[in-house]
């Protein structure tokens, strides 16, 4: 059971935009910490696409941003485009007992 | 360019020992913090372990707490896990990876992650 909770899958057709929703409790997201993003290709490593809520590193699209509220976040993906297939996590910070890393469960995005 | 390229992954007995290694290069290691992260067969990202730049304090995920030590050799640039009394549920993709807001203290909530290692597996057999 993770801390933030993403749904297990989406899905859109090319074009369309989709929404991936990240929801955390007041120890972490509610908390007022950062929330950031990453995509993981099958058989890859996790690589960075948004942090610190909605920045974009250099190299990710401008389809991709981030946006946060309350206990949740959002990665929003607009032109969904082919490539954008993979799963993608959250991450924050959780101190409820101590101080840990948190993911998200992960999204797998399919584009149809 | 920044990397970070795990070793010492196999094929371990219940409870046996494992030590990983990260070797780091593209940066000054010893200002960073770094993390380890665990990925099981077709399941999500797990944080197991954290350290500062100096290597203390260190800090521990509940399901590894008193089995697994993090250290680094700042001189060698190189993070290490060490894994004791291994069970069947620590097989996965064991993964390294650098402050991306270039902390040197672990524990900064604005804090996230990149780059991350290529991974190496972990596989806990009776």
């Amino acid at each position: 059971q993770s801390v933030l909770t993403q749904p297990p899958s989406v899905s859109g057709a090319p074009g369309q935009t989709l929404s991936i929703p990240c929801t955390g409790s007041r120890s972490n997201v509610g908390a007022g910490y950062d929330v950031h993003w990453y995509r993981q290709l099958p058989g890859t490593a996790p690589k960075l696409v948004i942090y610190g809520n909605n920045k974009r590193p250099s190299g990710v699209p401008d389809r991709f941003s981030g946006s946060k509220s309350g206990t949740s976040a959002f990665l929003d993906i607009t032109g969904l485009q082919a490539e954008d297939e993979g799963d993608y996590y959250c991450q924050s910070y959780d101190t409820s007992v101590g101080v840990s890393v948190v993911f998200g469960g992960g999204t797998k995005l399919t584009v149809l | 360019e920044v990397q970070l390229l795990e070793s010492g992954g196999g094929l371990v007995q219940t409870g046996g020992s494992l030590r990983l290694a990260c070797a780091a290069s593209g940066f000054t290691f010893s200002r960073h913090a770094m993390i380890w992260v665990r990925q099981a067969p077709g399941k999500g990202l797990e944080w197991i372990s954290g350290l500062r730049g100096s290597g203390d304090p260190t800090f521990y995920a509940d399901s590894v707490k008193g089995r697994f030590i993090i250290s680094r050799d700042n001189s060698k640039n190189t993070l290490y896990l060490q894994m004791n009394s291994l069970k069947a549920e620590d097989t996965a993709i064991y993964y390294c990876a650098k402050s991306g807001l270039g902390s040197s203290v672990f524990g900064v909530v604005e804090d996230w992650f990149d780059p991350w290692g290529q991974g190496t597996l972990v596989t806990v057999s009776s």
